[in-house]
């Protein structure tokens, strides 16, 4: 059973470009939520969605990034016309459909995004 | 509000030596309590996990928790480190309560070094 899958993994991105990136959940998984990580800080909750649903989505900026969760295909988490504070890691987590609150959280490996 | 408090960045201990990663946690409602570590460059990985009963959670890798609801602590520990174990960790929190019942609130990381 494959883990979490995100890509890329890496992407370099100049100020005002778009950022696209996108993350499978695991198998029979059909909650997923989106982190960012600042050097030196901790994982920072952005937004949280189920199929076609966003559920929470608190923790993200207003402006310029939006979040999917599409039927058919991956979560895509999109930055438009990116700024050099964009510049981080982002991981997606997933968990299993009956979710409760005890559920841990999987996650993939992170998209590290630079912005030139 | 949630949150997490991990008061040392950085814990340092001989190989065969018992360590302890403290994590102090608020949370309105009843707490999911949860360790992940982290290796560089990669995704987190999930250790253990409080939800109810015994306050001695095992984990994977020989680690264990306990979780004390009087002093709102969940401290990682494990009797007898390991090179290996060299790593970034962190505590993280659920509430069962509120409009924020999808997302974990991490701490900001602690930085476990063992010395051979």
């Amino acid at each position: 059973n494959a883990g979490v899958m995100q890509n890329p993994r890496h992407l370099v991105r100049r100020r005002g470009q778009e950022a696209r990136l996108r993350c499978s959940p695991m198998k029979g998984h059909s909650h997923v939520y989106w982190y960012r990580q600042l050097p030196e800080e901790g994982l920072k909750f952005m937004v949280y969605l189920q199929k076609e649903n966003i559920i929470d989505e608190s923790g993200m900026p207003k402006e310029r990034f939006s979040a999917e969760f599409p039927k058919e295909g991956p979560s895509i988490l999109r930055i438009q016309q990116v700024v050099r504070g964009d510049s981080a890691a982002y991981f997606c987590a997933s968990s299993p459909s009956a979710s409760g609150f005890y559920n841990e959280q999987f996650f993939g490996p992170g998209t590290r995004l630079t912005v030139l | 509000a949630q949150s997490v408090a991990q008061p040392e960045d950085q814990v340092n201990v001989a190989e065969g030596n018992p360590l302890t990663v403290k994590c102090t946690y608020s949370v309105s409602g009843n707490p999911y309590l949860f360790w992940y570590v982290q290796y560089p460059n990669r995704g987190l990985q999930f250790l253990l996990k409080y939800i109810t009963g015994d306050n001695l959670v095992k984990g994977s890798y020989g680690f264990e928790a306990e979780f004390n609801k009087s002093q709102t602590s969940f401290h990682l520990k494990k009797p007898s480190a390991l090179v290996s174990d060299s790593a970034l960790y962190f505590c993280a929190v659920r509430s069962d309560r509120g409009s924020t019942l999808g997302r974990l609130y991490f701490g900001r990381g602690t930085q476990l070094t063992v010395w051979p």
